[in-house]
């Protein structure tokens, strides 16, 4: 089954700097790339996804990269705000099964 | 229009007693799927259903815990003879289909186990 590693797992930036979290898939037909946020308490918020076909979207400060031939794919968030703290997890799937999530990045903006 | 509905938020249980989670899907999705969270940790998937089917239930325990989405009313997740082991939040999620697509899918606000 597919199995996605997620790097790094805890991510400090002042307020204003980039965060890049990044993600690696092993099944190479994978083709949907969600990235969810995670408040504290909260239930899991679709904030960008990517498909196969595409290698790069985005969407405000939020940008994702795919790259299909080294199976890995990145969340960049530009101008990082305090409310931007929170936990990211990435996942990837072939459509028919469900979501495999990675372990999730703790990213902290610091004012 | 209301999204993933999730019942009960937070739920008690002692250890040997049943757990019952139920979850409604957003209006028009027909696909239902049941993640658990452990404390400090990611989403694991447990059972994908469909309505009166379920297509992969590769993620759930062989023993104590079932799953039903029935043709009228809520998916339910039931863990029999809880442990406290089972103390984690729960997730549903839904989407409208299951092709490659439009596949997104949309998370409820969880149920929190917690097992005494």
């Amino acid at each position: 089954g597919e199995n996605v590693e997620q790097h790094p797992s805890t991510l400090s930036v002042q307020e204003g700097d980039s965060a890049v979290i990044k993600c690696t898939y092993s099944d190479s037909a994978s083709n949907y790339f969600p990235w969810y946020k995670q408040e504290l308490g909260k239930r899991p918020q679709l904030i960008i996804d990517i498909r196969s076909n595409v290698g790069e979207k985005k969407d405000q400060r939020i940008a994702v990269t795919l790259n299909k031939t080294a199976k890995h794919f990145s969340l960049h968030i530009t101008e990082t705000q305090p409310e931007d703290s929170a936990v990211y997890f990435c996942a990837a799937n072939t459509g028919r099964r469900a979501l495999t999530f990675g372990s999730g990045t703790r990213l902290q903006v610091q004012p | 229009n209301a999204g993933v509905m999730q019942n009960p938020r937070h739920l008690v249980r002692r250890r040997g007693q049943e757990a019952r989670l139920r979850c409604s899907p957003m209006k028009g999705h027909s696909h239902v799927y049941w993640y658990r969270q452990l404390p400090e940790e990611g989403l694991k998937f447990m059972v994908y259903l469909q309505k009166e089917n379920i297509i992969d239930e590769s993620g759930m325990p062989k023993e104590r815990f079932s799953a039903e989405f029935p043709k009228e009313g809520p998916s339910i997740l039931r863990i029999q003879q809880v442990v406290r082991g089972d103390s984690a939040a729960y997730f549903c999620a839904s989407s409208p289909r299951e092709t490659s697509t439009n596949n997104e899918q949309f998370f409820g606000p969880g149920t929190r186990l917690t097992v005494l």
